[in-house]
């Protein structure tokens, strides 16, 4: 069983619906939360990080952190056809440790 | 001026070849990775260098190579190439201390091995 779980999808929603990307852990020692997109042929980047519980909010992007389900999320909204990527929730136990991936789920705005 | 760069981003070959794959960061970083993405989108995570130290191997077949000249720099070669290490790899590089913990990638290696 893998440490992080993120369902591949391909998730399909129209443009302007809220998206929930979501990804589970079993390592309660994870305490660094980080949700990377990465559009076709490219590289990842780093889009919202977190350290422990809670949320945080960029813009339209909001990340959620609940330590005792073991579970985060990513919410957009007003979602555009240019958030159509794939997403990766990544993490960590210390703040330079390895970081452990999801597997990506792949989003597509409808316009 | 691009942070983390990758050479060639496209590498078609014959299996049992050997290649290389060199990678450039500018951001002053510390510590360099080497990625393999497979079909699936799946990061593994194959090396880590800080300070020119070998700081993390995952079980990765010793055909696997990592050379790193300076800390700006992090070259991969990979020996007798095989169907299975067809992929794309990325680099990436970080600051250790930094407080969000970012990695930045480069745009990615497209290794097809025939």
């Amino acid at each position: 069983q893998k440490e992080v779980e993120q369902d591949p999808g391909p998730l399909s929603v129209p443009e302007g619906a809220i998206v929930s990307l979501n990804c589970t852990y079993s390592n309660s020692a994870f305490q660094y939360f980080m949700w990377y997109r990465q559009y076709s042929r490219k590289g990842p980047e780093l889009l919202m990080y977190t350290y422990s519980s809670g949320n945080k909010e960029d813009g339209r992007f909001t990340a959620q952190v609940d330590k005792s389900s073991k579970y985060i999320s990513l919410f957009i909204r007003d979602s555009q056809p240019s958030d159509s990527a794939t997403y990766l929730c990544a993490m960590s136990a210390w703040r330079n440790n390895q970081l452990n991936w999801g597997a990506g789920t792949k989003l597509n705005i409808k316009p | 001026d691009t942070a983390v760069s990758q050479t060639p981003k496209y590498l078609v070959t014959q299996m049992g070849n050997d290649k290389s794959i060199k990678c450039e960061q500018n951001l002053g970083h510390d510590t360099m990775y080497w990625y393999k993405q497979d079909s699936k989108k799946f990061l593994k995570i194959m090396f880590s260098y800080n300070n020119k130290e070998l700081i993390i191997n995952e079980t990765v077949p010793n055909r696997f190579s990592p050379k790193s000249p300076d800390k700006a720099h992090l070259n991969l070669h990979i020996n007798s190439l095989e169907l299975g290490d067809s992929a794309v790899y990325f680099c990436a590089s970080s600051q250790q201390g930094a407080t969000d913990n970012e990695q930045f990638f480069g745009p990615g290696t497209r290794l097809t091995v025939l």
